[in-house]
């Protein structure tokens, strides 16, 4: 299963909201999240289960959809959040999109 | 907490074989339902799952890489091993282990650190 991840660069200031999107080249159902990582920083795990918020993880961070197109939404944007998103599917195994990367403007 | 640590070469020849340990802590790989897996990323691009292992000792590959791969698990060291064969440059990476746990949907909740893993002759 393919994800692909729209846009690929968003330029935003900080107190934006951010829109990032993924879409499955076929039904994952609501089996998606969403990890952030910044430069020389493993990945996070952000999202699970397309809308839950994981452990320690702001409530300026949501998630939703299902099927194959999902959203990760950043209310209002602070400075620590400028970094690259990736999503990822767990059906029959693993794959991550290609990631958006989160730049001030 | 659980923390994870990847460590091995930080460069291999091409055909050479690789073998990263993974080491952690905070959690048992003898409990039902945990796992580790290894995730690669190449610089500046997107991630890659490679291999993954459960307590009870199921073991799962990517199917790209399923032939050069190889997972192992020693619960009495809290290690988990991979070795992948027939390096090639673009295997040049960092390499993650990551905790996840099957009844959690098998997300990666926790991550070790990162090895960089360049392929030259």
């Amino acid at each position: 299963i393919m994800l692909t991840q729209s846009p690929a660069t968003l330029s935003l200031s900080p107190g934006d909201r951010a829109t990032l999107s993924c879409r499955a080249s076929q039904s994952v159902s609501f089996y998606l999240a969403w990890y952030q990582q910044k430069p020389g920083q493993a990945p996070r795990l952000l999202i699970y289960d397309a809308s839950n918020r994981a452990t320690g993880i702001p409530a300026r961070f949501s998630g939703s959809g299902s099927g194959t197109d999902f959203t990760l939404t950043i209310s209002s944007l602070e400075p620590e959040d400028f970094a690259v998103y990736y999503c990822q599917q767990r059906s029959h195994w693993p794959t991550f999109g290609q990631g958006t990367r989160l730049e001030i403007k | 907490q659980i923390t994870l640590k990847e460590s091995g070469p930080t460069q291999v020849k091409p055909t050479q074989t690789l073998t990263l340990t993974c080491t952690f802590s905070g959690f048992s790989l003898t409990s039902d339902g945990v796992g580790v897996g290894w995730i690669r990323q190449p610089p500046g691009k997107a991630l890659e799952w490679l291999s993954l292992i459960y307590w009870d000792d199921d073991k799962r590959y990517s199917p790209s890489l399923r032939s050069r791969l190889t997972i192992t698990k020693d619960t009495s060291k809290n290690q988990v091993v991979l070795t992948m064969t027939d390096m090639d440059p673009v295997d040049t990476a960092t390499y993650y282990c990551a905790h996840t746990r099957k009844y959690f949907n098998n997300w990666f909740d926790s991550w070790g650190q990162g090895t960089l893993v360049t392929v030259s002759s």
